[in-house]
């Protein structure tokens, strides 16, 4: 049991370019969530979903897109991206309110990214 | 809005010393608070949490309780180990089925032997 994952662990990307970052659970969670991680700002959330097929934006969206194809997977997306995005990004996933603990959210280990 | 206000880091302490964090919020209706801790390099770990008023959450020797008449979830330890070192941050979710969380900005923790 892996638990949630994270691809790549670390990136260096140029401003303009694009890139995906994966996230994979393997605990059958309905809700997936990614996040950006930045100095004495905590962390906020970008996009969410919900299910499979489903998302949602969160509190930080711009410059990112997402797709839940497949419930395991939550991918997030930089069209173009910006040295404002430089930052540490993290998946989480849970499960749906109708199981134990509903509100604990399960962490990836973290992609960090670095844009010139 | 939902927020959480935690105190302002870094905090450095010796071994065996007694640690507070601080950490209020604000939010309608009776959210359920957490607290999470992380390592260096890794990701965050749910450290323990409380649903409603007057839980006391705990976990590794860590005690939180949710206190609503002063919306407080301060995390405590009585003797903190250099492997404690570490961010902690504070969250709530609001509650009545909504589970997202919002998150203070963390407090870094240095323990030295």
């Amino acid at each position: 049991n892996a638990g949630v994952t994270q691809t790549p662990k670390f990136r260096v990307l140029k401003t303009g370019q694009s890139m995906t970052l994966l996230c994979a659970q393997d605990m059958n969670h309905e809700y997936m969530y990614w996040y950006r991680q930045d100095p004495g700002m905590g962390l906020r959330l970008i996009h969410y979903s919900v299910g499979e097929g489903t998302t949602a934006k969160g509190e930080v969206p711009d410059g990112y897109n997402v797709s839940r194809l497949k419930k395991q997977n939550f991918l997030l997306g930089l069209e173009s991206a910006a040295p404002s995005q430089t930052s540490v990004y993290f998946c989480a996933s849970r499960r749906s309110s109708g199981g134990p603990s509903p509100e604990t959210q399960y962490f990836g280990p973290g992609t960090r990214l670095l844009v010139l | 809005g939902n927020s959480v206000t935690q105190m302002e880091g870094p905090v450095t302490l010796s071994e065996e010393a007694f640690l507070t964090i601080n950490c209020t919020y604000t939010a309608t209706g009776y959210p359920s608070l957490f607290w999470y801790v992380q390592y260096p390099g890794e990701g965050l770990q749910l450290l323990l949490k409380a649903t409603k008023a007057d839980d006391k959450g705990s976990n590794k020797g860590f005690e939180a309780t949710y206190r609503k008449e002063t919306t407080s979830f301060h995390l405590e330890k009585g003797s903190v180990q250099v492997s404690d070192s570490a961010v902690y941050f504070c969250a709530l979710s609001p509650g009545a089925g909504s589970y997202q969380l919002t998150f203070g900005k963390g407090t870094k923790l240095s323990v030295i032997p």
